[in-house]
């Protein structure tokens, strides 16, 4: 039961313009949750996180968007660059101090950025 | 600051055989947690360690198990080979705190099962 789904296995665009990624969760408990982007051979890093209290979360480039009741968000690059080219995942926690290491994680997305 | 070490980066067994992973944390993150990354799967939580004590569990069989030292330092292991243990292994680690850890990982052990 894949309780983080990130639909879209692969997403292209052009430098420059939004890249939006998108993930679904099922999982009424989760808190708090967070995207990764991992560049091969090496491990995920952390992008940016959003609380289940908050709506939106802006960090430079990258805003995560979170809707509770259709218990979807996504992550808005504007503007994109080649840079970013990398797997996106998404990840969810159910928070807490001792849950808090436990992330689920979608299958990610891979993003391509032309220049 | 260093990273999250993990060691061996590659490795190739045979069904059958037993595997132990190292991971050595960012000095100061007491957590460490480990995960599985398969072909077309996100990461699957295996387990954490937190203070010598596995904190939390995810749902592989007894076959894998790992443990802390007093230094944070990791280790995991699985036993009795099978081909769909090929997968990379990446371990984590992170100061608790209220809310999600924010997770630094380390490059991966890859496992390859033949």
């Amino acid at each position: 039961d894949q309780q983080v789904k990130q639909n879209s296995p692969s997403l292209s665009v052009q430098e420059g313009r939004i890249s939006i990624l998108n993930c679904d969760y099922t999982n009424s408990m989760f808190d708090y949750f967070l995207w990764y982007k991992k560049y091969p051979a090496e491990g995920p890093t952390f992008l940016i996180s959003i609380s289940s209290i908050k709506d939106k979360n802006e960090d430079g480039r990258f805003t995560v968007f979170l809707n509770k009741s259709a218990k979807h968000l996504s992550l808005h690059i504007v503007p994109s660059q080649p840079g970013d080219s990398a797997v996106y995942f998404c990840a969810a926690s159910e928070g807490g101090e001792t849950s808090g290491s436990r992330l689920t994680f979608g299958e990610g997305t891979q993003l391509t950025v032309n220049p | 600051k260093a990273g999250v070490t993990q060691t061996p980066r590659y490795l190739i067994k045979t069904r059958g055989q037993q595997v132990t992973l190292s991971c050595s944390p960012i000095s100061g993150h007491r957590s460490v947690s480990w995960y599985q990354q398969t072909p077309g799967q996100g990461l699957q939580f295996l387990f954490e360690y937190f203070s010598e004590t596995q904190r939390n569990k995810g749902n592989f069989p007894g076959r894998f198990s790992g443990r802390q030292f007093s230094n944070s330092r990791s280790e995991m292991n699985v036993s009795t080979l099978e081909l769909g243990d090929s997968a990379l292994y990446l371990c984590a680690s992170s100061r608790p705190r209220v809310g999600a850890n924010v997770l630094t990982f380390g490059a991966g052990s890859r496992l390859t099962v033949l």
